[in-house]
């Protein structure tokens, strides 16, 4: 069965700290990881797509890593700020299926 | 564009009342995917179409759910009679599937979704 897990499932840190969230995935036939943040009431907001030829993608204070034979994706925020906090769902795209299957997110608070 | 569009925002229901819930994809996505979160289950993919085909409705929970892309540009889905353990948000995501050089690239965008109440 394709599923997808995060760890932590919350988290909690002080302003200023470079942090990791991890996705893990049980199936690498992936096309496609991609990392997603949700605040609270509101829908999701795409972050960053990794394709499956891919070993990383960055955007400004984000950068996600791919690692398909190991089945792992992390999530790398440098220099936390309160409003970072929200929370990072990660979607692994499965070949085969051809569709996103979703791990249960990280609730990050970043304290001020 | 707009971004993808779902209607109502809120729905407040009585139970065993018909519900439908509207998405309008990004303009040019041959993807859509219906999804429903709940804080017990997460985010859980309910159907997905491809060029307004159903490819994959084995989310879909009971008969009473249903679903319809009729063009492009629309989609619907419904529930029939609806029951208080059917409340969550229901988002919408529309994606373009990019075979390229054998690679699938495939981004999903969503909704604000409509938050689903079944009293």
């Amino acid at each position: 069965k394709q599923e997808v897990t995060q760890i932590p499932a919350a988290l909690s840190v002080p302003e200023g700290e470079n942090l990791v969230l991890n996705c893990s995935f049980t199936d690498s036939a992936i096309y496609n990881l991609q990392w997603f943040r949700q605040d609270p009431g509101k829908g999701l907001t795409s972050l960053l797509l990794i394709q499956s030829s891919q070993r990383e993608q960055t955007s400004g204070r984000l950068n996600a890593s791919l690692d398909k034979s190991s089945g792992r994706s992390t999530l790398y925020i440098a220099a936390s700020q309160p409003g970072d906090s929200a929370t990072y769902l990660c979607a692994a795209y499965f070949s085969g299926t051809y569709k996103y299957i979703f791990g249960t997110g990280t609730r990050l608070k970043v304290l001020a | 564009d707009a971004g993808v569009i779902q209607s109502p925002r809120h729905e407040v229901t009585e139970m065993g009342q018909e519900v439908t819930l509207r998405c309008k994809p990004i303009s040019g996505h041959n993807s859509l995917f219906w999804y429903r979160q709940t804080m017990m289950r997460g985010l859980e993919l309910l159907i997905y179409f491809n060029n307004n085909v159903p490819i994959d409705d084995s989310g879909m929970p009971e008969d009473r759910f249903s679903a319809k892309m009729p063009n492009a540009s629309f989609s619907t889905l419904k529930i029939q009679p609806s029951e208080p353990r059917d409340s969550a948000v229901y988002f919408c995501a529309s994606g373009l599937e990019d075979w390229t050089r054998d690679r699938l690239v495939a981004e999903a965008f969503f909704g604000q979704g409509t938050r689903l109440t079944v009293v």
